[in-house]
Order: structure tokens, then C-alpha cells, then sequence
């Protein structure tokens, strides 16, 4: 069956960097894509961006351009998103989901990942 | 970016009762490009819909799309105890992605 397993809590200071692993099994990994969601505490769902399993070729949303770095990893199936200069607003619960092509829905959810922003 | 307005906020219903929950777009959806997601707390979104009508695998029928353009609705035609949760609408048609604000189905 497919499963996203996602990397542990982080707890980071402001200015810093956090990666999130997002490991996945149960499919053929470069056949789609995995896009990344975030939800901060109590609040909706907000897209940052896209990357292909297939080619690394990456769309994000313009908010988050410049401030963050998603890869992929093939030989383990392994997707990352680093998101630098971390403010306390960027304290949410990061999750990652599969999502063929840069748009269209996500039908896979990894169990989340929460970062905390805090001095 | 297309801005998604889901009404009401919450919806107080008793299980056995029909929810329905709307999405409205600011402008069209390109090619009905919505999916509708339920969450339940502590956990991740789960896909019910996409193509505003398409059920996910899975899902069960009494869940149910409909719409198009700027206008679409989630139907649950009979709550039952498990479908007491958060749902989001989204539209995929346009980048950047984008998210309605939720409309939480609670127990009356």
C-alpha cells in the first residue's frame, strides 16, 4: 500500500533551517510527484510547492520562492524540503503528499511533521 | 491566485442527518479542477473528491460533488459518526494551488 512516512518533531530559533524527510514506499517513485502542504496551529491548509519524482523539476508558490529547497533522492524514495530563515509564523505542521504533476490533486498524505519556531 | 470562500464555517448536524457544504471560487476553476479533502484532528488530509465529482478510491458513496465553475458543493447524504470533521475544498486548475478556509461539520 502506498505510505508517506515523514520525518520526526523539530523545534528550531528563528533564522535558522529545517529539512523534513518525506520517505516513501508502495509505488514507483518517479512515476508522480510529491508536493508539500503546510497548516499552521488551528488554521487551514496552504500549498508551498511541487517537485517531480521523475526529473526533480519544481513549481512553487510565489510566497515561498527563495526561502525553500525541495529535492528528491530516487535511489530511496526519499523526498526533502528545507525551508531557511525560519520566522515564528513558519511554526506549523509540514506535510508531504504524492500529487502526479504540478497540478492536480493530492491523493497520498504523509502523517505531518511538526516545526516549531521558537526562541 | 484564485481565493476559495467555503460556507458556513461550521455546520451543526445529528448523524443520520445531510450535510451540504459549499465552495465558492473568485474566479473560474479551470477545468473543474476541485478536490475536497476531510481531516479529522491529529491527522492528515484525506482526498474524498477530485474533478469536483469523482469519488476518491475508497470513499464512500453516500459522499458526493457536484459544480462547476466557480460554484461547487460537498454532499454527505447521511452523517454518520466517523464523518464529524474538518473540510477543505481546493482548487488545482491554476497555480499556486490553493485552499478554502473549512467548513467544520460538528455534532448538534
Amino acid at each position: 500500500q502506498v505510505q508517506l512516512v515523514q520525518s520526526g518533531a523539530e523545534v528550531k530559533k528563528p533564522g535558522a533551517s529545517v529539512k523534513v524527510t518525506c520517505k516513501a514506499s508502495g509505488y514507483t517513485f518517479t512515476s508522480y510527484g510529491i508536493t508539500w502542504v503546510r497548516q499552521a496551529p488551528g488554521q487551514g491548509l496552504e500549498w508551498m510547492g511541487w517537485i517531480s519524482g521523475y526529473n526533480g523539476k519544481t513549481n512553487f508558490a510565489q510566497k515561498f520562492q527563495g526561502r525553500v529547497s525541495v529535492t528528491t533522492e530516487t535511489s530511496t524514495n526519499t523526498a526533502y524540503m528545507e525551508l531557511r530563515s525560519l520566522r515564528s509564523d513558519d511554526t506549523a505542521v509540514y506535510y508531504c503528499a504524492r500529487q502526479t504533476i504540478p497540478r492536480d490533486y493530492a491523493d497520498y498524505w504523509g502523517q505531518g511533521t511538526l516545526v516549531t519556531v521558537s526562541s | 491566485e484564485i481565493v476559495l470562500t467555503q460556507s458556513p464555517d461550521t455546520l451543526f448536524l445529528s448523524p443520520g442527518e445531510r450535510a451540504t457544504l459549499s465552495c465558492r471560487a473568485s474566479q473560474t476553476v479551470s477545468d473543474n479542477c476541485l478536490a475536497w479533502y476531510q481531516q479529522k484532528p491529529g491527522q492528515a488530509p484525506r482526498l474524498l473528491m477530485y474533478g469536483a465529482t469523482r469519488g476518491a478510491t475508497g470513499i464512500p458513496d453516500r459522499f458526493s460533488g457536484s459544480g462547476s465553475g466557480t460554484d461547487f458543493t460537498l454532499t454527505i447524504t447521511r452523517l454518520e459518526p466517523e464523518d464529524f470533521a474538518v473540510y477543505y475544498c481546493q482548487q488545482y486548475g491554476s497555480s499556486p494551488l490553493t485552499f478554502g478556509g473549512g467548513t467544520k461539520v460538528e455534532i448538534k
